[in-house]
């Protein structure tokens, strides 16, 4: 089974209005972090936001917030005020356990995004 | 405070040739990653290295691949007699020393691209 499902490969947004990108997840580990990268077009990865499991407010980073649904697994992303340089793919990750071994990163196939004017 | 460096950011070899990719993680971070990313698709899990030990090598194919993060000098990922299969981009990342509350925010650099011709 998928760890991290990103359902949306690509979507449309207008300039100025608010976008929701979904990302779920599976684990059976009670602790565990969640992550949102932004992939520009040059090809870096930007962190963007965490969520840890067993924080009880949802994350928020400027224009940035993540909807955590933990009953629900669900972690999206939410991008208000849509600026054309939002346009890039977001990618969903988790990192399981708190042991050292545990700190890889997994990965969903992320969504591409287009910002219109 | 400079980011994660990777270089070369482009790097091209022929079949059977090694290619050599490093990586000096941000300062004060002893956590080395290193993921791969095929067009199109999320990064995948390769190596995980604290100095001059492989905490978790799950993700590194069997053979060609090696990884090493010596005491002095950059993390280096490794790879034998390349075949077309490895072109793709290769990303480290690095985090901080583990902590009460840390959130283990992974970092990433801005990738090398290998092409095998």
């Amino acid at each position: 089974a998928q760890k991290i499902t990103q359902t949306q490969p690509g979507m449309f947004v207008q300039e100025k209005e608010a976008v929701t990108l979904d990302c779920t997840y599976d684990t059976s580990d009670p602790s565990y972090g969640l992550f949102w990268y932004k992939q520009p077009s040059s090809g870096e990865m930007i962190f963007l936001i965490y969520q840890g499991s067993y924080d009880q407010q949802n994350a928020t980073e400027g224009r940035y917030s993540l909807n955590f649904q933990k009953a629900r697994k669900s972690a999206n992303l939410v991008i208000s005020a849509s600026q054309l340089g939002d346009s890039a793919m977001y990618f969903c990750a988790m990192r399981e356990g708190i042991s050292t071994a545990g700190n890889k990163l997994t990965f969903g196939g992320g969504t591409r995004v287009l910002v219109k004017p | 405070n400079a980011g994660v460096m990777q270089n070369p950011r482009h790097l091209v070899r022929r079949r059977g040739q090694e290619a050599r990719l490093r990586c000096s993680p941000m300062k004060g971070h002893s956590h080395v990653y290193w993921y791969r990313q095929l067009p199109e698709e999320g990064l995948k899990f390769m190596v995980y290295l604290q100095k001059e030990n492989i905490i978790d090598e799950s993700g590194m194919p069997k053979e060609r691949f090696s990884a090493e993060f010596p005491k002095e000098g950059p993390s280096i990922l490794r790879i034998q007699q390349v075949v077309r299969g490895d072109s793709a981009a290769y990303f480290c990342a690095s985090s901080p020393p583990r902590d009460r509350g840390s959130t283990d925010t992974q970092y990433f650099g801005p990738g090398t691209r290998l092409t095998v011709l």
